[in-house]
């Protein structure tokens, strides 16, 4: 089994939508958790970053963290079809951040 | 200011051959780490090096190697080819080795006949 397991979708939704993408975990050491978007034919971009449980919200997008639940989101409003792409859930145990653990990624579609 | 640049960005190879994978990361930051990404088995951690040393290496068969120059830029090296290294492979680079935050670059594409 693995340590990250992330829905693949795809996922389509209507432009305007709210969007939530999930990953689940079985470490309880990672600490640090990342969401990272991928467009085709491009390397991963970070998008959020967190440390530990709680939100974080950084304009149309909310991660939050339930370290409880090993479970972490994050959400899109307002959803745009430019929010199309793979997005990809990260998480690392320690202060190293070379070395992270990656989910397989959600591919989304937004339709105009 | 300059991303990171990862080249070549495609190549083709054939089997029992060697490929060179180059990458500069941006300007300042002293950690790169590779990543291998395929449809399979999504992205998994090559090594990590800072300060031309290697600080954490996956699980991947000794034919893959790296190294990091003292301009933090980083090769790394897969000898006697196989058709599961097809892939992209990654690198990234971050300012220093204790923050969660990588920048990737586009990736070079390995295609292996």
């Amino acid at each position: 089994q693995k340590e990250v397991e992330q829905d693949p979708g795809p996922l389509s939704v209507p432009e305007g939508a709210i969007v939530s993408l999930n990953c689940t975990y079985s470490n309880s050491a990672f600490q640090y958790f990342m969401w990272y978007r991928q467009y085709s034919r491009k390397g991963p971009e970070l998008l959020m970053y967190t440390y530990s449980s709680g939100n974080k919200e950084d304009g149309r997008f909310t991660a939050q963290v339930d370290k409880s639940s090993k479970y972490i989101s994050l959400f899109i409003r307002d959803s745009q079809p430019s929010d199309s792409a793979t997005y990809l859930c990260a998480m690392r145990a320690n202060t190293n951040a070379g070395k992270s653990t990656f989910g397989d990624g959600t591919t989304l579609t937004v339709k105009p | 200011k300059a991303g990171v640049t990862q080249t070549p960005r495609y190549l083709i190879k054939t089997r029992g051959q060697q490929v060179t994978l180059s990458c500069s990361p941006i300007s300042g930051h002293r950690s790169v780490s590779w990543y291998q990404q395929t449809p399979g088995q999504g992205l998994q951690f090559l090594f990590e090096y800072f300060s031309e040393t290697q600080r954490n290496k996956g699980n991947f068969p000794g034919r893959f190697s790296g190294r990091q120059f003292s301009n933090s830029r980083s090769e790394m090296n897969v000898s006697t080819l196989e058709l599961g290294d097809s892939a992209l492979y990654l690198c990234a680079s971050s300012l220093q080795a204790n923050t969660g935050e990588l920048f990737f670059g586009e990736g070079s594409r390995l295609t292996v006949l």
